[in-house]
């Protein structure tokens, strides 16, 4: 697609259920990488996927979050038992290579009520 | 541990005066310096970078000044217009770090008043 590509935009969901955010990044962009915006804080760094594989999860805040890429392409953000400290905008953002000119999509902002 | 500071959270300038948002690092490692900016509801978009082998880098009214010994990058917009109000994230990064991932500040909101 033109750009990246974000679905949710807007998820509010009860404590203890389960949410599972989706990024189509650019066609082509090998890196794919998953950010959280809590109010008030800057870009918060999750994950990142090069092709299908994590290399670099170091981010993700508990077991609680996963996030998987099929195909070199579309990811999922999963996150189980919802906890009000989990809402946040989730900003999924793609590269052609690994390093810099990141595209970022518009977001989900996920409620935790 | 906040490897990435904007110590600023907001800032006001007229129209026509110059904008300047600041930023300071503190890791040794970041070789590569970026800003993006952010509407609401929108995802952020890049503006400008620098590479650490230079001290400044210009495009258009943006100018992006690296000074590596105080370990401080500033944006310099001039002049500013009112469609420069936006969120200003600060972001580095590590040859070394895996996937060259980007640390961000917290974000500065520039409001350009006409």
């Amino acid at each position: 697609g033109a750009g990246v590509s974000q679905s949710p935009s807007n998820k509010v969901t009860e404590k203890g259920k389960d949410v599972e955010l989706r990024c189509d990044p650019i066609s082509g962009h090998t890196a794919l990488y998953w950010y959280r915006q809590s109010l008030g804080q800057g870009l918060e760094f999750l994950i990142y996927f090069q092709g299908n594989s994590a290399p670099d999860k170091s981010g993700l805040p508990s077991d609680r979050f996963s996030a998987e890429r099929t195909g070199g392409s579309v990811s999922t953000l999963t996150i189980q038992r919802t906890q009000q400290e989990d809402s946040a905008v989730y900003l999924c953002a793609s590269s052609l290579q690994r390093g810099h000119g990141y595209t970022f999509g518009s977001g989900t902002r996920l409620t935790v009520v | 541990d906040q490897q990435v500071k904007q110590n600023s959270p907001s800032l006001s300038v007229q129209e026509g005066r110059i904008s300047i948002l600041n930023c300071d690092y503190t890791n040794s490692m970041f070789d590569y310096f970026l800003w993006y900016k952010k509407y609401p509801a929108e995802g952020p978009t890049f503006l400008i970078s620098i590479s650490s082998i230079k001290d400044k880098n210009e495009d258009g009214r943006f100018t992006v000044f690296l000074n590596k010994s105080a370990k401080h990058l500033s944006l310099h917009i001039v002049p500013s217009q009112p469609g420069d109000s936006a969120v200003y994230f600060c972001a580095a990064s590590a040859r070394e770090t895996s996937g060259s991932r980007l640390t961000f500040g917290e974000g500065t909101q520039l409001t350009v008043n006409p």
